[in-house]
């Protein structure tokens, strides 16, 4: 199993300044990898696939980069909308898994 | 408008069994590889199980597998999820989601329906 790593747990950043998510693979999942954004009582929303690739429907200010092993979510300007808990998840390999989310709050 | 609604979540005692259904709209059911991911409550999301769009092909983690199985009904445009054999850390929310291929990230989720293990 693939298991997938989050940094950090929580980030508090204000808004209009910029968030860098990490995530991290025991082996790689080449660029199987997406990103989620999940809000209080809400359902996870795919917000980048193939580790770079927006989402029909997303903000521009969000981007993703890495391959491999080592992935990065950034939020370039943090809006008000934007403090969730984000998800990695890689989908190279049998289990999908899911990293443990960091939560983004307000500073 | 893509839609889909999870049904049959219950308060259910240890070992007993659930039905989950997941009606879907607004995209071509048959088109889609489907999957149930869960959520304990205050926790992260656990990928459950995974089927193929002819259905012939399904995959299990390994904390469900030989309890739970998916299904799916393409004449009818339902997904499901059969549980038996419930534990208490079975206990979460229970996201049906679909994917344009079987190895592909989800890219729309349900809103969940929750499903209790207690006594």
């Amino acid at each position: 199993e693939i298991v997938m790593t989050q940094s950090p747990a929580i980030l508090s950043v204000s808004p209009g300044e910029r968030a860098t998510l990490s995530c991290r693979a025991s082996h790689t999942v080449s660029s199987n990898l997406g990103w989620y954004q999940q809000k209080p009582g809400q359902a996870p929303r795919l917000l980048i696939y193939g580790a770079s690739l927006r989402a029909t429907g997303v903000p521009a200010r969000f981007s993703g980069s890495g391959s491999g092993t080592e992935f990065t979510l950034t939020i370039s300007i943090l809006q008000s909308e934007d403090f969730a808990i984000y998800y990695c998840q890689q989908y190279n390999n049998w289990p999908l898994t899911f990293g443990g989310g960091t939560k983004v709050e307000i500073k | 408008e893509v839609q889909l609604m999870e049904s049959g979540g219950d308060l259910v005692q240890p070992g007993g069994s659930l039905r989950l259904s997941c009606a879907a709209s607004g995209f071509t059911f048959n088109s889609y590889a489907m999957g149930w991911v869960r959520q304990a409550p205050g926790r992260g999301l656990e990928w459950v199980a995974s089927i193929s769009v002819s259905g012939d092909t399904t995959y299990c983690a390994d904390s469900v597998k030989g309890r739970f199985s998916i299904s799916r009904d393409n004449s009818n445009n339902r997904l499901y999820l059969q549980m038996s054999s419930l534990r208490a850390e079975d206990t979460a929310v229970y996201y049906c989601a679909k994917a344009e291929l079987f190895t592909d990230p989800f890219d729309f989720w349900g809103q969940g329906t929750m499903v209790i293990v207690s006594s």
